[in-house]
């Protein structure tokens, strides 16, 4: 059973929707980040969340996402108007390094969004 | 920020033969990370080597890490058709990750 649980594995939406991207791990974990990638291209990162709070954000992350942590256990990626170039792979990951420093991330499989 | 870069961009190689991919980062890192990517899965962490670290060994995969020209290789000894992914560098210098563009590994039996 995968430590990190994604859904929806694809979600096919039009210009303009909202968007909720959904994150479980299997344990109680306090770090979580959101990376996507772009079809063919590198993985890049968009948020990190600790302790029920945004702790880093890239420039991706814009007032169109947010994040969330509803009920203590699933990690929500929302999207609030999407557009053509949010079709992407998007991956949820936890930090599972045992040392402070060694932040080693288990990814889940992700959730492909596609924008019509 | 920091940005792994890796090349070559694609790599085919024939079953048994070693596979080397170099990554580049632009600023100073507490670690440096290879993560694997099979097509269309989720990214798995490999090997991490801190910045202390020159070099390190985890069964067919060996790491190494020169800090003074802020780059990393990483050699996969024996390959596999199975080792047929794509493979990333990440640099952490904080609590996030800057993933490269990746080595798209083509292992030929």
């Amino acid at each position: 059973e995968p430590e990190v649980t994604q859904t929806p594995s694809h979600q096919v939406t039009q210009m303009g929707q909202e968007v909720i991207l959904r994150c479980v791990p299997i344990s109680n974990h306090l770090y979580f980040y959101w990376y996507r990638q772009i079809l063919g291209q590198k993985v890049e990162f968009l948020v990190s969340f600790y302790n029920n709070e945004i702790s880093e954000k890239s420039e991706i992350f814009d007032d169109q996402f947010s994040v969330e942590r509803p009920d203590g256990s699933n990690f929500t990626l929302k999207i609030r108007s999407t557009k053509l170039e949010d079709s992407a792979m998007y991956f949820c990951a936890i930090r599972t390094g045992g040392n402070p420093g060694a932040n080693v991330l288990t990814f889940g499989a992700g959730s492909r969004l596609t924008v019509l | 920020s920091q940005q792994g870069e890796e090349d070559p961009q694609a790599l085919s190689i024939q079953e048994g033969e070693n596979a080397t991919m170099n990554c580049s980062y632009k600023t100073s890192i507490n670690n440096l990370q290879w993560y694997r990517q099979n097509s269309g899965r989720g990214l798995v962490h490999l090997i991490l080597i801190r910045s202390n670290e020159r070099e390190k060994h985890s069964g067919r995969l060996r790491v190494t890490l020169d800090t003074s020209k802020k780059s990393s290789s990483l050699l996969i000894t024996a390959s596999r058709a199975a080792d047929t992914a794509s493979y990333f560098c990440a640099s952490s210098g904080s609590y996030q990750l800057t993933f490269g563009k990746g080595t798209k590994l083509s292992v030929i039996p």
